[in-house]
């Protein structure tokens, strides 16, 4: 079966860090283009990260210089490591995967959720 | 960067109704977006992507149609199962925005 399951969240105080994990199942997460999306309690969906199978990673804006993405191949899991944490990234953090790069997100996690506050 | 904006940002609607949500692109996306579907607690549903392919296991009900600024989802008789809240998404580029969402709601 095809399945993500993220894990890693939880409360963290201001200008801390976490890194967040999304096991793949069933595909191999190398040979796939993987994004992590999050939502903000009550709001809607933001992109915020992209990963290719060739390895470039792109950004949202908001992220930017703070969040990095990255994946461990051997374990099939992609990664979100966040540092200079704020209440803005208060949200369920999704991890996605898109089969094909002209194709949307097919496959998504049940979400993690990452609490910024002291 | 793109920015993608969907109304009406709310839709009362009835078991049966031809339903329709447009989502307009502040620049060209070509035929590069995606249609999800959301329920309260649970991850997103991938419905349509490239604009007009219906996704597998989806629903023949649901459908796309638009290119380059305009695009619709269109639910042509809503069931029970339908109502929630729809988001489109471009993949044009990066950042791969999404809209702000339209929820479906019960009449």
């Amino acid at each position: 079966e095809v399945q993500l399951v993220e894990s890693g969240g939880g409360l963290v105080q201001p200008g801390g860090s976490l890194r967040l994990s999304c096991a793949a199942s069933g595909f191999t997460v190398s040979s796939s283009y993987m994004s992590w999306v999050r939502q903000a309690p009550g709001k809607g969906l933001e992109w915020v990260s992209f990963i290719y199978a060739g390895g470039s990673t792109y950004y949202a804006d908001s992220v930017k210089g703070r969040f990095t993405i990255s994946r461990d191949n051997s374990k099939n899991t992609l990664y979100l490591q966040m540092t200079s944490l704020s209440g803005e990234d208060t949200a369920v953090y999704y991890c996605a995967r898109s089969v094909d790069v002209v194709d949307g997100m097919d496959v998504w996690g049940q979400g993690t959720t990452v609490a910024v506050s002291s | 960067d793109i920015q993608m904006t969907q109304s009406p940002s709310t839709l009362s609607a009835s078991v049966g109704d031809r339903v329709t949500i447009t989502c307009r692109a502040s620049q060209s996306v070509d035929k590069w977006l995606a249609w999800y579907q959301q329920k309260p607690g649970k991850a997103p549903k991938l419905l349509i992507s490239r604009a007009s392919t219906l996704w597998s296991g989806v629903p023949s009900r649901f459908s796309g149609t638009g290119s380059e600024t305009e695009f619709t989802l269109t639910i042509s008789s809503l069931q029970p199962d339908d109502f929630a809240t729809y988001y489109c998404q471009h993949y044009e580029s990066y950042p791969g925005t999404f809209g702000q969402g339209t929820k479906v709601e019960i009449k």
